[in-house]
């Protein structure tokens, strides 16, 4: 059966600092992988989401970026995040892009 | 601009009451609405619905496809506890495009 994870469950990081975010999927190949922001606890807003290795579609102009080095591999990054960049950040994958997805159990960052 | 409108956005019911969730939607080439709760964490998958799809059954949950009114109702009878979560609806427009997404119903059930 197929599985998410992704990591850290919970970060607090200073401003101005990086940032790296990691998700991987087992049980499955070539899954679509999107990284979502979920803002006091209600609408997923889509940040990224990948069809392929290297290949990464931007939703929103934003202060992070996401790359998919490997197959089952998603990773979002920043360089410098800012107060904003706090929210909860949920990880998924499906077979097709317009299937249900399932998530990762999701990482809420707090930056101060 | 394809959307979708969940309603309410938030409920309070006791327990053993009935309540139903709504979600409409406007997207091109529809072809399915799928459902999820989320509780503190990760979104949990409960149902597609199709146009060869239209109604399913979990337990207490069920949920129905209209799509003459462009919607669909998730019902949870006799309401528990554990039912208190968010639900989401999604619907994939047709294209290969991503979900869209509506903003959810928080629902709280008290004892």
């Amino acid at each position: 059966s197929q599985t998410i994870h992704q990591w850290p469950a919970t970060l607090v990081q200073p401003v101005g600092s990086p940032l790296s975010l990691e998700c991987t999927v087992e049980g499955t190949s070539n899954p679509n992988l999107y990284w979502y922001r979920q803002a006091a606890g209600r609408g997923l807003q889509l940040l990224f989401y990948s069809v392929g290795i290297g290949q990464i579609s931007s939703e929103v102009p934003q202060n992070l970026s996401a790359s998919r080095p490997q197959d089952r591999q998603f990773i979002l990054s920043s360089k410098k995040l800012l107060l904003s960049d706090s929210g909860f950040y949920l990880c998924a994958w499906s077979a097709n892009l317009n299937t249900e997805a399932f998530f990762g159990q999701g990482t809420r960052l707090t930056v101060v | 601009e394809d959307k979708v409108v969940q309603s309410p956005l938030s409920l309070v019911v006791h327990e053993g009451d009935t309540v139903t969730l709504n979600c409409s939607y406007e997207v091109t080439n529809f072809r399915s609405l799928l459902w999820y709760k989320q509780e503190k964490k990760a979104p949990t998958f409960l149902f597609m619905l199709t146009s060869s799809g239209i109604e399913k059954k979990s337990g207490r949950l069920s949920s129905i496809l209209d799509k003459k009114e462009l919607s669909s109702i998730l019902n949870i009878t006799a309401t528990q506890t554990g039912d208190s979560a968010i639900y989401l609806c999604a619907v994939p427009p047709g294209n290969n495009r991503k979900l869209i997404w509506g903003l959810g119903t928080s629902l709280a059930v008290n004892p």
